[in-house]
This record gives C-alpha cells, structure tokens and sequence, in this order.
C-alpha cells in the first residue's frame, strides 16, 4: 500500500515563526503537491514538483517555499507564518505526470497561526 | 486555467439515489476524478473518467460528457456513511496538475 505521510496532524505556531510542514511518500513516485483546504474554497494548489529539486507554482504560492531535496519527501515552508494561513494542509503523490491515476494523500496537517 | 463547478450541499434520506453534478471549463483535459472526504480526514479515490460514458462501482457510478464539459457522481441505495463532500477534480495536460472543485456537501438522513 502507497503510504503518504505528514510530519505534524496539528500544529499551532505564532504570527512570524517560520513554520515547516514535511510530506514523504514510500512508493518512489515522482510527482509530489501540496494542497491547502479552507472551507467554502475547496482544495487549492500551492506548489508542486514532478522531480528531485524541480517545483512549480500552484494557484496560491504566496506566503509559501518548497523544498524537494530527496525524491520522497517533498516540504512545505512558511516563511513568516500570518494568520490568514492557518489552514488543512493536504500533501499527495502519483507515479507520474500527467495525472491520469489516484492522487493518494496523506493525512493533512491542521495549522492554526495566532 | 480552470473554472469547476458544484453545487454545495444537498440532503437525502437512507436508501434513497442522489447525483451530484460538476462542470467544467478546461484546457487540456485529461480525465476528471471524483473524490470522497470525511470530515476532519484526507480524500479518498472514487472514480476516473477520461472517455465519455458511465462508469459503475457498486453503489457509485460516474458519467462524464467531454464535448459538454459535464460529470456527475451517483450514489445509490444511500446509506449514513455516506455523509461526506464529494470532490470533483480535472487533470489538465498543460501543466500537470490537478484542479479541485469547492466539493459538494452530501447529508444523509434516517
């Protein structure tokens, strides 16, 4: 079984901290993404990457940096957290591009900045 | 770009059929995914559609019209676990990505 797994479930951290959310998958698959899930907005696209040290913007990369050092663990970080990202953070995989399969997810991580 | 399209919550009773309807407005199409997603948990794979036509797993069945940009969900013989939000998704050639719809809030009764 594919196994996605986020570092954090919760997390609360202060306005301006630098936040760090971790993402590793164990089925070597190339494609990584992270998500953030807001209510009435669905799931937005922050960043992606498709290889090792390659990202690419989302919809909503504002506020956020990636890192993809290693082909399974792909992170997400806050540089300066602000209350308009307390958020679910959703990170997912797939074997490779374009999407055509199952996008397995993990967990999530539910941030709140104060 | 995208633009999905759902409606946002409906309410049915147990063992009763209800549809859930997405459109979308893409370039690149290269399928479209449904999702499910319990309160407080991750989305968990329903269905892929790449050509037109219906599709049907058990109690769930999806259809998807590519010339009309169209898809629905359904959901037969409902039962109280299926109280979730149902996620559409189009995955776009372009850019490969995957975009989400806002989901749609289904509520089972008794």
């Amino acid at each position: 079984d594919v196994k996605v797994t986020q570092s954090s479930r919760y997390l609360v951290k202060r306005t301006g901290e630098k936040v760090f959310l971790e993402c590793v998958q164990d089925m070597d698959h190339e494609n990584m993404f992270w998500y953030r899930q807001d209510p009435g907005l669905g799931l937005r696209l922050i960043y992606f990457s498709y290889d090792v040290k390659m990202k690419e913007k989302g919809d909503i990369p504002e506020g956020y940096s990636v890192s993809r050092e290693k082909k399974e663990r792909f992170s997400l970080i806050l540089e300066s957290a602000s209350t308009n990202q307390t958020s679910m953070y959703l990170c997912a995989s797939i074997p490779a591009s374009p999407v055509t399969g199952e996008l397995f997810f993990g967990e999530g991580s539910r941030l709140t900045v104060l | 770009g995208q633009n999905i399209d759902q409606p946002t919550e409906m309410t049915a009773t147990e063992g009763a059929i209800v549809q859930i309807n997405c459109t979308y407005q893409t370039s690149g199409f290269n399928g479209l995914f449904w999702y499910q997603q319990h309160a407080g948990e991750a989305p968990t794979f329903l269905s892929y559609n790449v050509l037109d036509g219906l599709e049907e797993k058990g109690r769930f069945s999806s259809f998807l019209s590519r010339s009309k940009g169209y898809s629905y969900l359904l959901l037969k013989e409902l039962q109280m676990k299926d109280s979730a939000s149902y996620l559409c998704a189009v995955s776009m050639f372009e850019n490969n990505r995957l975009a989400f719809g806002k989901g749609n809030q289904v509520v089972v009764i008794p």
